[in-house]
């Protein structure tokens, strides 16, 4: 069964810089794209950002756009984000998710997911 | 404010069927048949129900069904039980993003 474990979340001051992983093992890693979902504290999921297979094509969400960084290490089978300049807002449930295509070239939806890690943003 | 529209909460009995609708635009759900669903659990990581309007992913019951009509999406649960009290979700893609949310409609099942 596909599984993918996240790490690095935590609490971190306004400002600061934070790395989140994610382990994924039971599936060949290099072959999907992958993404980052976030859910703050009592709200809806709101979709982060995306990676390629090859790290050919990223994308990110206005709302992170310039402070998050997406990447991945397919020999660890590992996928990442950075993020900088974090803000109160920034506060959520980060959850790596595995994409797959859609019906429309460029749509994606999430068939496995992992338990999120948790950042706050916070002074 | 989500770019979709979902019921913020639905109940139901046991045995019944339910629909949640999820409302977008032609720029979104009316424009292209990529909308799918996920349900989520207190606490725990969202699962994919649904996906490219109606289809299931292997294994899923098939008391869960997709559907579209114009601009709005459905998610229709027949067959009610106590373990589909959860919050579900729909998703779609847009002209201006690859990903974007409903607000989420909290099912209980009385």
């Amino acid at each position: 069964q596909v599984q993918l474990v996240e790490s690095g979340g935590g609490l971190v001051r306004p400002g600061g810089s934070l790395r989140l992983s994610c382990a994924a093992s039971k599936f060949t890693f290099s072959d999907y794209y992958m993404s980052w979902i976030r859910q703050a504290p009592g709200k809806g999921l709101e979709w982060v950002s995306y990676i390629s297979g090859s790290s050919t094509y990223t994308k990110y969400a206005d709302s992170v756009k310039g402070r998050f960084t997406i990447s991945r290490d397919n020999f660890r089978s590992s996928l990442y984000l950075r993020m900088n300049s974090l803000r109160a807002e920034d506060t959520a449930v980060y959850y790596c998710a595995r994409a797959r295509s859609g019906s429309f070239f460029g749509s994606f939806y999430f068939d496995y997911w992992g338990q999120g890690a948790l950042v706050t943003v916070s002074s | 404010q989500s770019a979709l529209t979902q019921p913020a909460s639905l109940s139901g009995s046991p045995g019944q069927s339910i629909t949640i609708s999820c409302t977008g635009t032609t720029n979104d759900v009316g424009g292209y048949n990529c909308v799918s669903w996920y349900q989520q659990h207190p606490g725990k990581a969202p699962k994919l129900m649904i996906y490219d309007v109606t289809k299931r992913p292997t294994g899923l019951s098939n008391r869960f069904s997709g559907s579209k009509s114009g601009n709005t999406a459905s998610l229709t649960i027949s067959g009610l039980q106590p373990e589909d009290e959860a919050d579900y979700y729909c998703s779609s893609y847009t002209t201006n993003s690859p990903v974007v949310f409903g607000g989420g409609t909290k099912l209980t099942v009385l």
